[in-house]
């Protein structure tokens, strides 16, 4: 596609429901990444996939949060057993290559809330 | 650690006029790069400009342009005739130190607000 797509743009959904977000890199790009907006926290790291290998999944702040990537494509999010704590926005970034000098282009992020 | 600080968390500036965005970081690396980004309310991160740590010049893109003070570890952004659509929240952003791909560092935002 022309850009990074992120689905579903607002979620609502209720403590203790398992959630999935998912992210529609652009065509061709090799790296992935997801980042968590929050207005504690602020913008942090979550996860890094090369093709549809993860070697840095060390933002990830639980075991109750995974993701995967399959075609060296399509990326989803899982949140288990959601707390209200994970109300956030999740923002998926693509880029052609790792190198960190390599622009990243972000999606309009996915508002989760949890209730 | 790699930390990247903003410590304006709001600021406003009349159209036309110009507007400095401030940045400081700390890191142990002898070269690193520097980003700004720019989230309007649609979310989306824009890149707006990036520098290079060995560059001594300072990047500009069109009305945006950086101060970069490698010394002093600092890294403004300075917006030239400010316009109606530059009002966003703009993040300060590094590559986090040690890490060949692009895992970022960013501050904590400067809300800027261009009034008519």
């Amino acid at each position: 596609g022309a850009g990074v797509s992120q689905s579903p743009s607002n979620k609502v959904t209720e403590k203790g429901k398992d959630v999935e977000l998912r992210c529609d890199p652009i065509s061709g790009h090799t790296a992935l990444y997801w980042y968590r907006q929050s207005l504690g926290q602020g913008l942090e790291f979550l996860i890094y996939f090369q093709g549809n290998s993860a070697p840095d999944k060390s933002g990830l702040p639980s075991d109750r949060f995974s993701a995967e990537r399959t075609g060296g494509s399509v990326s989803t999010l899982t949140i288990q057993r959601t707390q209200q704590e994970d109300s956030a926005v999740y923002l998926c970034a693509s880029s052609l290559t790792e190198d960190s000098l390599t622009e990243a282009f972000f999606g309009q992020g996915t508002r989760l809330t949890v209730v | 650690a790699q930390t990247v600080t903003q410590s304006q968390p709001e600021m406003s500036v009349q159209e036309a006029e110009t507007v400095t965005l401030s940045c400081t970081y700390d890191t142990s690396e002898s070269n690193y790069y520097l980003f700004w980004y720019k989230q309007p309310p649609s979310r989306q991160m824009i890149l707006v400009i990036r520098q290079e740590a060995y560059k001594q010049q300072n990047a500009t893109e069109n009305r945006f342009s950086v101060n970069f003070q490698k010394a002093a570890k600092s890294f403004s952004l300075k917006i030239s005739d400010s316009q109606l659509g530059d009002t966003a929240m703009y993040f300060c952003a590094s590559p986090l130190p040690g890490t060949s791909y692009g895992k970022l560092t960013f501050g904590q935002g400067t809300i800027l607000t261009v009034h008519p």
